[in-house]
Formats: structure tokens, C-alpha cells, sequence
């Protein structure tokens, strides 16, 4: 079945502790996007990236890091510098980063600081 | 700076009676409009969108939404609610040339037996 994996389901740190969620996707989609999910905040963009070795910051980086070395593949790592990790996490994925294609979600990450 | 506004936190309605849920936006240039539905504790499934033409656009599981650029509105409706319509739902815009989508903080539609 084609879509796009996340792991792990449910994920604690410690303090201090970077973490690496994983995004995999088998949709050949070339843009590719991470979002966090905050109760009554909506979805708010961390990074997106359109092509392979390519990625830009969304509304709230500061405190995360990606990278996009393959173009099936869109790890987020969550930084000691991210005072306030514990949220649900989204990876998405559409055909072309243009816009007007709708983007496909994974089933989510929930972080938790321990 | 592209926006979108839910206004209501919460929508009741009855089985069986039509709802709508809210959305309205403000883009620079001619918007590309989405929604979405979440159900708890999972990703987000693509409903509908406007790209251009027939303002009136039908998606999945019988839902449709009204584009009236006027109003600058977006409005999700349903002719006749099921329970199982009971989830999160949001709004979002993005525009050409522009590759990401914007969301609303989401609207909980509650459908009563």
C-alpha cells in the first residue's frame, strides 16, 4: 500500500535528550513537510523541503533540524534547544510543492518530555 | 501574510440535520482552498478543495464547500449529518507559486444520535 510512515507512534525524552522521528514515504512525492500540532493551535509548519538535499524553514524552526537525503525519506530531529517539545507531530507529503495539490499525512508522532 | 479563520471552536448538530463549518481566509492573489478532517490521535485526510471554476465543490463522504470570494469564505457543509462525521476539522490555504498550506486552529464537530 502506497502512503507515507511515521515511527514512532508515541516517543518520550528526557531533558536534554535530542530525539529523531521518522518520516518514510513511497508515494514518489517530491515535496515533502513537518508539522506540530499544539490543542487549539491548529497545525503550524516546522520545515518543508521540495527536492532531495534541499529544505527550508517554516513559521517555528528554531530548536529543530532535518535533513532530506533521499527523496523517500524526511527525518525531523527535536533539539535540547526546544523548550517545549511535547506536542503531536505530522509529516506530510504532496506531488509537487506548487500549492495546489493537496498533501497526504502520515498517522502522526506524539512526543512527549519526561 | 496568508490567514485563515475558523470562528468556531465547536459546531453541535443532530444526526440527520445539515451542518456547516466555518472557514474564512486572506491571501495575496487568487487562494487555493482545503479541508481536512481529523479523527483522534491520527494524521489528517484530504476532503476537498478549490482550485478554480465551479465555486461549489463536492469531496468525500457526501461533505461539499461554497467558495465566494465576496466573503472571502469557505464554508464546509453537509446536507445530513451522521455520528461518524463526529471528528476535527480543518481549513487551509496556500496560493500559486506559494507551496505551503496555512491552517485554521480547527473546528470539533459534535453530531448527536
Amino acid at each position: 500500500d502506497g502512503g507515507i510512515t511515521q515511527s514512532p507512534k508515541y516517543l518520550f525524552r528526557k531533558e536534554g535528550q535530542n530525539v529523531t522521528l521518522s518520516c518514510e514515504q513511497n508515494l514518489n512525492h517530491d515535496a515533502m513537510y513537518w508539522y506540530r500540532q499544539d490543542p487549539g493551535q491548529g497545525l503550524r509548519l516546522i520545515y518543508y523541503s521540495q527536492i532531495v538535499n534541499d529544505f527550508q524553514k517554516g513559521d517555528i524552526a528554531e530548536g529543530y533540524s532535518v535533513s532530506r537525503e533521499k527523496k523517500e525519506s524526511f527525518p525531523l530531529t527535536v533539539t535540547s534547544a526546544q523548550k517545549n517539545p511535547t506536542a503531536f507531530y505530522l509529516c506530510a507529503s504532496s506531488i509537487q510543492g506548487q500549492g495546489s495539490t493537496e498533501a497526504f499525512f502520515g498517522q502522526g508522532t506524539r512526543l512527549t518530555v519526561v | 501574510a496568508q490567514s485563515v479563520a475558523q470562528p468556531e471552536d465547536q459546531v453541535n448538530v443532530a444526526e440527520g440535520n445539515p451542518l456547516t463549518v466555518k472557514c474564512t481566509y486572506s491571501v495575496s492573489g487568487n487562494p487555493y482552498l482545503f479541508w481536512y478532517v481529523q479523527y483522534p490521535n491520527r494524521g489528517l485526510q484530504f476532503l476537498l478543495k478549490y482550485i478554480t471554476g465551479d465555486n461549489l465543490v463536492k469531496g468525500s463522504y457526501g461533505f461539499e464547500a461554497e467558495f465566494n470570494k465576496s466573503q472571502t469564505s469557505f464554508h464546509l457543509k453537509k446536507p445530513s449529518a451522521l455520528v461518524s462525521d463526529s471528528a476535527l476539522y480543518f481549513c487551509a490555504v496556500s496560493f500559486q507559486g506559494y507551496s505551503t498550506l496555512t491552517f485554521g486552529k480547527g473546528t470539533m464537530l459534535l453530531v448527536s444520535p
